[in-house]
């Protein structure tokens, strides 16, 4: 399979920013996403970015790709303590199939 | 959105035992699923993709004899892990694809086996 690769771990103070960052091989993805996991559950989508697009902004989360450097980043912007999950970036290629990251843990400290 | 349920959410079992864990689409038609596992602090190994009416598609490295799946209806696949090991413990999720949300993957809950 293809190769997504994020750091394990993030920790940030309530209120700041988190910026999460992920990097992929697949030149030919057509879609990324972004997938937040509490303890015990499932993937909730958290927003998607087309790969002909740089940037999409949906609320506190903004998602900016690097198609060139196949980079992908996930900014919350103030984050609070409900934002502490993990989270996973995600590509899909040609034939629909889904690769994800290891999943970035991020810590939000009060 | 759209939701997708697992059942049984945790499920304790005893060695050489099966288990069976069901995916439903609730509201919408799904021609696919895929199974995943996810092992502690790791991302999703996907194990099998899952297709209305026909044999499911394993990943390489999955054993198909122990990883059963069916998929018999447009709303539900099912995973039967077969003579369960304390190796076979895992988090298992499934994810159902929306064809008329522009084939949007949705994830269930997630089931927690654990073999004794």
């Amino acid at each position: 399979g293809e190769d997504v690769e994020q750091s394990l771990f993030l920790s940030v103070r309530e209120g700041d920013s988190s910026v999460i960052n992920c990097t992929y091989t697949d030149s030919s993805s057509t879609y990324l996403y972004w997938y937040k996991q509490e303890p015990g559950a499932g993937l909730q989508l958290l927003t998607y970015i087309f790969s002909n697009m740089d940037m999409k902004q949906d609320q506190r989360l903004t998602v900016l790709l690097n198609k060139k450097d196949k980079h992908l980043s996930l900014r919350i912007a103030d984050t609070q303590t409900g934002d502490s999950a993990i989270y996973f970036c995600a590509e899909k290629d040609n034939f629909n199939k889904f690769y994800f990251g290891s999943g970035t843990k991020l810590n939000v400290k009060p | 959105g759209a939701v997708v349920s697992q059942h049984p959410s945790w499920v304790i079992c005893k060695s050489g035992t099966s288990v069976k864990i069901e995916c439903r689409s609730l509201d919408f038609q799904a021609t696919t699923m895929f199974w995943y596992r996810q092992f502690p602090k790791q991302s999703l190994m996907l194990m099998a993709t899952s297709n209305e009416g026909s044999k499911a598609t394993y990943e390489q490295g999955v054993e198909k004899d122990k990883f059963l799946i069916n998929h018999a209806s447009l709303t539900l696949s099912t995973l039967t892990v077969t003579s369960a090991h304390p190796e076979d413990s895992s988090f298992y999720i499934c994810s159902a694809r929306d064809l008329m949300r522009g084939g949007e993957l949705f994830f269930g809950e997630g089931s927690r086996l654990t073999v004794l």
